[in-house]
């Protein structure tokens, strides 16, 4: 199984940046890293997700290290429905077979 | 567009009793299929998954079973409920390398 490691919980001010930390060190150079997230009762909802170059759209960015080893999930400006568990994965061709971690949840204070 | 349909919302069985979940996908073609169990405050735990029509692999030996009777249709099943079957069921699809698309989840309460 593909191992990620990430923080247990992060805190952030509502309408500053979060930067949600991922490491991957055992990822291989076929690996994709992707990030989810999840609302209370809900699926996780699919957020980005890249292979080595960084990598932005509407919800978010990922800066991706140069060794892969290790990425950063952005949120460029923390709303209160930004509060959720973000879970950081890597996925490889094929079967896919991946697991979730725990994931970082993240709480925004107002 | 690509949807996935996961019913019911929430379902509370009692234990001895048989399970029956479905998931269908529209929009996408012979894509992964995935169950997933979520138990309170965990991640995520792969169940099964099915890379095609009648195609399963269990991740975890269990009390349950999955079947694929057509591309877009996955059903997760069980004979007997147990109390640890409880939880929160998930499913997904997804068509490498883009990512996974989870239902809304079903809520199962054995008693």
């Amino acid at each position: 199984d593909a191992k990620t490691t990430q923080p247990n919980s992060m805190e952030s001010n509502e309408e500053e940046p979060v930067h949600l930390p991922c490491n991957h060190s055992t990822i291989s150079g076929t690996d994709y890293i992707h990030w989810y997230r999840q609302l209370p009762s809900q699926g996780p909802e699919y957020v980005i997700h890249g292979l080595t170059s960084n990598v932005n759209n509407r919800m978010a960015s990922l800066a991706i290290a140069e060794d892969r080893k290790s990425s950063t999930l952005i949120l460029h400006r923390a709303t209160l429905r930004d509060a959720a568990v973000y879970y950081c994965i890597r996925v490889s061709g094929g079967y896919q077979k991946v697991t979730f971690g725990t994931g970082t949840k993240l709480q925004v204070i107002p | 567009s690509q949807t996935i349909h996961q019913w019911p919302a929430t379902l509370v069985q009692p234990v001895g009793s048989p399970l029956s979940l479905e998931c269908t996908v529209e929009g996408t073609s012979n894509p992964n299929l995935y169950w997933y169990r979520q138990a309170a405050g965990r991640g995520l735990q792969l169940l099964f998954y099915s890379v095609g029509i009648g195609q399963i692999s269990s991740e975890v030996p269990q009390n349950l079973s999955a079947s694929r009777p057509q591309d877009r249709q996955f059903i997760l099943s069980s004979k007997k409920l147990l109390l640890s079957d409880s939880g929160f069921y998930l499913c997904a699809w997804s068509v490498f390398p883009g990512g996974y698309t989870f239902g809304s989840g079903t809520r199962l309460t054995v008693v």
